[in-house]
């Protein structure tokens, strides 16, 4: 069974600061992980996925997210908070098979201040 | 990247009323479908697997006679939410994955927001 833990339901940080957002997971295969955003009332929007190459991920919108399988942890990251990048982030993780759906995370929360 | 597409994106009904809502896959083909229901605030919960061909799977706690899941064509994968009430109120979410490996990924449907009134 695989599982993601959202660390944080409601993040606050001022613009331009240092965005993290934490998830940790777990899975008895090897996984692939991504981070979505959802505004108000939308679907999902990919920001990046990790599928067992590259550990360190860039996404749009100047995110990241480093793989640490010693920690099985997944954060996400932004240098610079605009006040844009409030929204809602879903942590998933699903396998390598199309069959699979992906299991999400409770979600955080991103709040930014002027 | 691959679309999904999902309808209707609002709709409210009446108590005890059907309401289907379609997910089509517009350029490529989709064995495999899932849904989701988001209620406010909340992560999204894996309902079903839809399956072409065959019967959809159900999450534990999901009542398959509520929520009627059809996936005839590889392209088209339909939730019809049965006598609908006030608690089926809620966000639904589609998804498919059009392949496996590493260049893999999930698209969503744009969402549709069901009111029971």
């Amino acid at each position: 069974a695989q599982s993601v833990t959202q660390l944080g339901s409601h993040v606050s940080v001022s613009e331009g600061a240092l965005v993290l957002l934490r998830c940790n997971y777990s899975s008895s295969v090897p996984p692939y992980l991504f981070w979505y955003v959802q505004y108000p009332n939308q679907g999902l929007q990919l920001l990046l996925k990790y599928t067992s190459a590259a550990t360190l991920v860039k996404g749009i919108n100047g995110f990241e997210a480093e793989f640490k399988k010693s920690e099985t942890s997944f954060h996400l990251t932004k240098p610079s908070a605009h006040m844009s990048d409030a929204a809602e982030y879903f942590c998933a993780v699903t396998d390598n098979q199309a069959g699979t759906a992906l299991i999400f995370g409770k979600g955080t929360t991103l709040s930014v201040s002027s | 990247g691959a679309v999904v597409s999902q309808h209707p994106s609002r709709v409210i009904c009446k108590s005890g009323t059907s309401v289907k809502i379609e997910c089509r896959s517009l350029d490529f083909q989709a064995t495999t479908m899932f849904w989701y229901r988001q209620f406010p605030k909340k992560s999204l919960m894996l309902m079903a697997t839809s399956n072409e061909g065959s019967k959809a799977t159900y999450e534990q706690g999901v009542e398959k006679d509520k929520f009627l899941i059809n996936h005839a064509s590889l392209t088209l994968s339909t939730l019809t939410v049965t006598s609908a009430h006030p608690e089926d109120s809620s966000f639904y979410i589609c998804s498919a994955r059009p392949g496996a490996g590493a260049n893999t990924e999930a698209f969503f449907g744009q969402g549709t927001r069901l009111t029971v009134v």
